[in-house]
């Protein structure tokens, strides 16, 4: 158990729709990383943030959005859900500070979209 | 150049072998390479990783060999164990914390 939690588990939606999904990171971790796993594209980084502010973007859509909370919990928010947004999403945690990069993920949210 | 290039995309090996997947970069910035295991169903899990100012770094079976003028690295699974079988993904970053950028990925096969 990576300490990082995640929910729900699995999601099914349909296309148009807008999802949410949440991320808890370890206790103490500041920074919080989303990304998404597809079987075409592997896993890439969407978004992270550290003590609520915004850090770095990847290849995020502009259909997708997310936010950290004072009590430094993530959501991920998906908007006009299209069929290929079909994936795992996962959150992933760090600590700030020094030069080790340890990212520990959660166990993801399984979206599907009909 | 956020490329990170793994290899085998799949592997075969005996109970008690070698596993080797290998890894490559042309980012000079990256400052942090670990490697990740995942079970089907489940989140990546870190397995072990290196810095660039060592070439090896060995935790039980598991060994990443970091090769800084090739731009290389590589994850050596010796003995083995059925119980290994799953896919293996290595990433870099930059120094401190900032994004991982992953390769595709090797799927690992331990037969008995």
């Amino acid at each position: 158990d990576s300490g990082v939690t995640q929910t729900p588990k699995h999601l099914i939606t349909a296309t148009g729709q807008r999802v949410t999904l949440r991320c808890s990171p370890r206790s103490g971790d500041l920074s919080v990383y989303w990304y998404q796993q597809s079987l075409d594209q592997g896993l890439q980084f969407l978004i992270q943030y550290y003590n609520g502010e915004e850090r770095a973007k990847g290849n995020i859509l502009e259909r997708f959005s997310a936010q950290q909370f004072p009590d430094l919990h993530s959501e991920l928010n998906l908007s006009s859900l299209e069929l290929g947004d079909s994936a795992l999403y996962f959150c992933a945690s760090s600590v700030v500070g020094g030069r080790v990069n340890e990212q520990f993920f959660g166990p993801g949210t399984r979206l599907t979209v009909l | 150049q956020q490329q990170v290039k793994q290899s085998p995309q799949s592997l075969i090996v005996q109970k008690g072998g070698i596993s080797i997947i290998n890894c490559a970069y042309e980012n000079t910035a990256f400052d942090y390479f670990p490697w990740y295991q995942q079970f089907p169903g489940k989140g990546p899990a870190l397995l072990i990783a290196i810095r660039p100012d060592v070439s090896e770094k060995k935790e039980g079976r598991f060994t990443i060999s970091f090769n800084k003028s090739a731009k290389q690295f590589s994850l050596h699974i010796m003995d083995s164990q059925p119980g290994d079988s799953a896919t293996y993904f290595c990433a870099a970053s930059g120094r401190g914390a900032q994004k991982l950028v992953f390769g595709q990925g090797t799927r690992l096969t331990i037969n008995p």
